[in-house]
């Protein structure tokens, strides 16, 4: 069985600043995803970037990038030059190839201050 | 992208009525679906995967005879919470995959 574990229930950062936002999980499997959504105050579910566990590079996506640390099962996200759209709560979140359901973290909930 | 849609956004219903959600893929075809709730400041919870053509799977701890799943077509899943009673409200959402997940936008359900 997979867990997701986020440690960090809430996060502030100061405008065009950069955050870090941590993520552990532990999966049986050799291959699997990993992803980080982000969930703003309308509720709706929004992807923000999807890594690989076979690649060793670390995704990317505009202001937004992680640090896939595979044998430490560690996955951060980072956020660059942070805006105030990008206050909400961010979900980790794990998927076996094997399957088609996810596993969440509890969830982290930034805010940014102007 | 691909686009999963939920019906009603909001819903308020009397203790002990029934209420339905409906989730669809709206241009793709979806065999598998899952329907989470998500209380407050909280994480997304699994409650089942609905299965077109066959019999949802639950999570442990779900009721299925008081949360019903019903994957009609490859496009519609709903999801009836039977009976409702106020412990019953919270947000639930669906979601269907498609080379990704895709979330539908929530139904927000207040039991009175």
């Amino acid at each position: 069985a997979q867990t997701v574990t986020q440690s960090q229930p809430e996060m502030s950062v100061q405008e065009a600043e950069t955050v870090t936002l941590s993520c552990t999980y532990d999966t049986s499997e050799s291959d699997y995803y990993l992803f980080w959504y982000k969930q703003p105050p309308s509720r709706q579910m929004i992807l923000v970037i999807r890594q690989e566990a076979y690649k060793q590079q670390n995704a990317t996506e505009n202001r937004f990038s992680v640090n896939f640390q595979k044998a430490a099962k560690s996955f951060s996200l980072k956020i660059s030059d942070s805006q105030l759209g990008d206050a909400a709560m961010y979900f980790c979140a794990s998927l076996e190839t094997s399957g088609s359901r996810l596993t969440f973290g509890e969830g982290t909930q930034l805010t940014v201050n102007p | 992208g691909a686009v999963v849609s939920q019906h009603p956004s909001r819903v308020i219903c009397k203790s002990g009525t029934s209420v339905k959600i409906e989730c669809r893929s709206l241009d793709f075809q979806a065999t598998t679906m899952f329907w989470y709730r998500q209380f407050p400041k909280q994480s997304l919870m699994l409650m089942a995967t609905s299965n077109e053509g066959s019999k949802a799977t639950y999570e442990q701890g779900v009721e299925k005879d008081k949360f019903l799943i019903n994957h009609a077509s490859l496009t519609l899943s709903t999801l009836t919470v039977t009976s409702a009673h106020p412990e019953d409200s919270s947000f639930y959402i669906c979601s269907a995959p498609f080379n990704e997940q895709y979330f539908g936008p929530g139904t927000r359900l207040t039991v009175t």
